[in-house]
């Protein structure tokens, strides 16, 4: 099974702050990546989805990606107390005659007012 | 458009019985897929179909089934429940075609006693 990691967190920072997520992987052939939100309770939702390195931003969002270096990030600006979710990091993997998502277990953000 | 719906919403089960977890999706994506969430362990997948009429096997498969007779509808059917069953079930379909993000149902809420 190839890994996905990621800190499960807590991750708490103040109002207005930059939270950084991290999320690293194991299979150097990855070509496609995913960051989504859940919250408690509730089903994820996509964020973003990155596959060339460098920096993709989108709103408050960025997602950078180091292929060299097997990890992907998300960076929230501006982090708002609704920010407040578990992030998902996902990395597409051949499965079958498609492709799958192979999921880390997320890491909790909380972000205090 | 509803997306992805998920029947039931929640559900307690005696073990031993016959249950199936209903999907359906109204966006034409050819891939569906179905997860279980626990605790610690993050999402874990436990069949997929990549097109209508084809199946297969995800990470944990043992003790469940599914079927995929057209586009729209991906049941998940646990023939005989038992207790390590007790889990949220999501649902979730990807449009294939070289787009990989996956997009997932409200869940079903799962206890077997």
């Amino acid at each position: 099974q190839k890994e996905v990691e990621q800190n499960s967190g807590p991750l708490s920072v103040p109002e207005g702050a930059i939270a950084s997520l991290n999320c690293t992987y194991s299979d150097r052939g990855s070509q496609s990546f995913f960051w989504y939100r859940q919250y408690s309770g509730k089903s994820p939702e996509l964020i973003m989805f990155i596959y060339s390195n460098g920096d993709k931003e989108d709103g408050r969002f960025t997602a950078q990606l180091n292929k060299a270096s097997q990890y992907v990030s998300l960076l929230i600006r501006d982090s708002q107390p609704s920010d407040s979710a578990t992030y998902l990091c996902a990395v597409k993997v051949p499965l079958g005659s498609g492709y799958a998502l192979n999921f880390g277990k997320g890491t909790s953000l909380l972000v205090t007012p | 458009i509803a997306g992805i719906t998920q029947a039931p919403t929640s559900q307690i089960l005696a073990a031993g019985r016959r249950m199936t977890l209903r999907c359906t999706q109204d966006m034409r994506h050819n891939a569906m897929y179905w997860y279980r969430q626990d605790l610690g362990l993050g999402l874990r997948l436990i069949h997929y179909s990549n097109t209508a009429g084809t199946t297969g096997k995800g990470e944990v498969p043992d003790g469940y089934s599914v079927s995929r007779a057209n586009t729209d509808d991906f049941p998940l059917t646990l023939a005989s429940a038992v207790p390590s069953q007790t889990s949220v079930y999501f649902c979730a379909s990807s449009p294939g075609g070289g787009s990989d993000t996956q997009y997932f149902g409200p869940g079903t809420r799962l206890t077997v006693l």
